[in-house]
């Protein structure tokens, strides 16, 4: 099956400062997901980006699917961007079948 | 986005016990659901996939007679973890098949077996 690989897994900043996490898959992909774990668990959607560009506020991604990895960008980061960013991707013949990567702890300090 | 609503939120069983989990689409129909397991820092994994009407798939090392999946409706599908174990003890999320291209989740059940 598809392997997917985040990193760095865990990422300290403080208040104002920018990131980048990196996905890298193995194979093409029909999907690709950004989402952020909130502490009751629950998969917040950030990005739907198979391939592309897209932003909304403070976070951006761009997806390079012909050489199979995604970038998800946090500027201005704030405390409550704290939590587990997960990139999942989904395979050819299912969109919705997912395969997570072991996620980004970030801790963003005041 | 889609609404898929999940419950209970939250469970404590006793060892032996069995337990059930709906997971329901608020505004679409759909006929694929998906189950996932977290355990505690680690990643999603896909438990199985429920198709409405007929039996669900399960992936490589997940016991069916253990987690048993009902998909009775185009709305409604249920995980029950029977017999449960303190290693069962876990976050249990579902997805839904809305037939577009973003997938989008329930808000998960933590288990927890004493």
């Amino acid at each position: 099956g598809i392997q997917v690989e985040q990193s760095p897994p865990d990422l300290i900043l403080q208040e104002g400062a920018n990131s980048t996490l990196r996905c890298n898959f193995s194979d093409s992909v029909n999907n690709l997901q950004w989402f952020h774990q909130n502490p009751w668990g629950q998969l917040i959607n950030l990005f739907y980006i198979p391939s592309g560009t897209k932003q909304n506020g403070r976070l951006s991604a761009t997806t390079v699917a012909t050489e199979r990895y995604s970038l998800l960008y946090i500027s201005s980061s704030q405390t409550t961007d704290s939590g587990v960013y997960f990139c999942a991707v989904g395979g050819r013949g299912s969109n919705y079948k997912l395969t997570f990567g072991k996620g980004t702890l970030l801790t963003v300090n005041p | 986005g889609a609404v898929v609503s999940q419950h209970p939120s939250r469970v404590i069983c006793k060892s032996g016990t069995s337990v059930k989990i709906e997971c329901r689409s608020l505004d679409f129909q759909a006929t694929t659901m998906f189950w996932y397991r977290q355990f505690p820092k680690q990643s999603l994994m896909l438990m199985a996939t429920s198709n409405e009407g007929s039996k669900a798939t399960y992936e490589q090392g997940v016991e069916k007679d253990k987690f048993l999946i009902n998909h009775a409706s185009l709305t409604l599908s249920t995980l029950t973890v029977t017999s449960a174990h303190p290693e069962d003890s876990s976050f249990y999320i579902c997805s839904m098949d809305r037939g577009l291209t973003e997938a989008f989740f329930g808000q998960g059940t933590r288990l927890t077996v004493v």
